[in-house]
């Protein structure tokens, strides 16, 4: 099937060695934050969250960085393996008025795993 | 195992038909989403639904339409209206919209014209 991974930023990461995936976001109101796995034709994948009154969150393998003073998220991934291969985006939760709009979609980058 | 179940995981639709996507889910919800993915693109939100009855316009809905009868079923149906429907679907769950809550999501179903 069709990739949702073209004319996506691509990374490209050795095998074995630690991957950084990168996250602009634009609202400073956005106070909680995802990132989604999303493998050759299936449906994304949670892999992490992490609101606005943390700077750090680890899980297994993964941990996600959020610098709210540049509005920038990270992902990254310990001991990258061929299974981590996929398209990686954030999403945020922006508040207005009187309550939450829903998350809003980064476009993704694409997680080569190199042999 | 609970989650969600979208189907058919390919659909075929021909010139001025209407085609209804099927999204289940069994993780006792009350939101639930439809979204459109096409290459290169992030998500789009269709509709959604934050409880049965009721359900609001995303940002591309469209011809697009709706229902949500059941808590645990969102059917998009995608009119003749829709001049270019060909798109990965995605539908959603979680516990409730907003308020620090992630969205699970379905596999997809693949709609392309004939």
């Amino acid at each position: 099937g069709e990739s949702v991974g073209l004319h996506l930023p691509t990374l490209s990461v050795q095998e074995g060695d630690n991957s950084i995936i990168n996250c602009a976001y634009s609202n400073s109101a956005s106070d909680y934050f995802i990132w989604y796995k999303q493998e050759s034709g299936k449906g994304p994948q949670f892999i992490i969250d992490i609101r606005s009154n943390m700077d750090k969150r680890q899980g297994q393998r993964v941990t996600v960085l959020l610098n709210k003073t540049v509005k920038h998220l990270s992902l990254q991934i310990a001991a990258t393996q061929p299974g981590d291969s996929a398209v990686y985006f954030c999403a945020e939760e922006i508040y207005s008025g009187g309550g939450a709009d829903g998350l809003t979609f980064g476009k993704g980058t694409h997680l080569i795993i190199q042999p | 195992d609970g989650g969600i179940t979208q189907s058919p995981k390919y659909l075929f639709r021909k010139e001025g038909q209407n085609v209804t996507l099927s999204c289940e889910q069994n993780l006792n919800h009350d939101a639930m989403y439809w979204y459109r993915q096409d290459p290169g693109q992030g998500l789009r939100l269709i509709y959604y639904s934050q409880i049965v009855n009721d359900f609001q316009k995303g940002d591309i809905a469209e011809g697009y339409s709706v229902s949500r009868e059941k808590k645990e079923s969102f059917p998009l149906t995608v009119t003749s209206a829709q001049k270019n429907p060909t798109a990965f679907y995605l539908c959603a769950s979680s516990r409730r919209r907003g308020g620090n809550q992630p969205q699970h999501f379905g596999d997809g179903t693949r709609l392309s014209i004939l």
